[in-house]
């Protein structure tokens, strides 16, 4: 069992460029995450899905879009990318979005945008 | 203002010793708090949950203590290990979660 899954690994993309970020769990859990780590921050939810075919913001949703065809996929989207969307991604999944559940991130996508 | 204060930022301890990681919140209302243990490199991974009830928690050398009166958790690592260099997040759940910026702990040979 994998777990959560993200791809790429590490990305340098030009100012400007579209980006989607990946993200896959094999748990079949119905809630899932996007979060970026930033140097002397706490994680900051930027996207979330309750279940398939529903997603909502968080806390730094400008920038980005996610979609949840289906359980298993979450991607990330960056439309034009800027620099200060330089940072580590995080994805998570959860068996429900009550906030009781254990969250269980991915290993994470570093980007850096130029 | 961040809800989750976490002290100190950072720490350097020798192996075999032990040490306590703080964790303050004004978040409210209280629904549980976390520890997660976050390698460099990877994902945050769960250590330990706390619900308002809850007082200590252990899991294996890693021990949570909560106050919900004053708001406080401090995570104890006891006999530490070098597996144990990390960075400990703690977050706690209200109607959204909220998380620390974490303590980065370096344990040294």
């Amino acid at each position: 069992i994998a777990g959560i899954t993200q791809a790429p690994t590490s990305q340098i993309l030009a100012a400007g460029r579209r980006m989607t970020l990946r993200c896959t769990q094999d748990m079949r859990h119905n809630a899932m995450y996007w979060y970026r780590q930033d140097l002397g921050l706490g994680l900051r939810l930027i996207h979330y899905s309750n279940t398939a075919g529903t997603t909502g913001k968080g806390e730094v949703p400008d920038g980005y879009s996610v979609s949840r065809a289906n359980t298993d996929d979450f991607p990330l989207t960056l439309a034009s990318a800027v620099p200060s969307q330089t940072s580590v991604y995080f994805c998570a999944s959860s068996d429900s979005g009550t906030g009781s559940d254990t969250q269980y991130f991915g290993p994470g996508t570093r980007l850096t945008v130029l | 203002k961040n809800q989750v204060e976490q002290s100190p930022q950072s720490l350097i301890i020798l192996e075999g010793k032990n040490c306590t990681l703080q964790c303050n919140y004004t978040v409210s209302p209280f629904s549980n708090l976390r520890w997660y243990k976050q390698d460099t490199g990877r994902g945050p991974v769960s250590l330990t949950i706390m619900t308002f009830s809850e007082n200590t928690k252990s899991n294996g050398r890693y021990t949570a203590t909560l106050d919900a009166d004053t708001k406080q958790s401090s995570l104890h690592i006891t006999a530490s290990q070098l597996s144990d260099s990390a960075s400990y997040i703690c977050v706690v759940s209200a109607n959204k979660l909220s998380f620390g910026a974490g303590t980065t702990v370096t344990v040294r040979a």
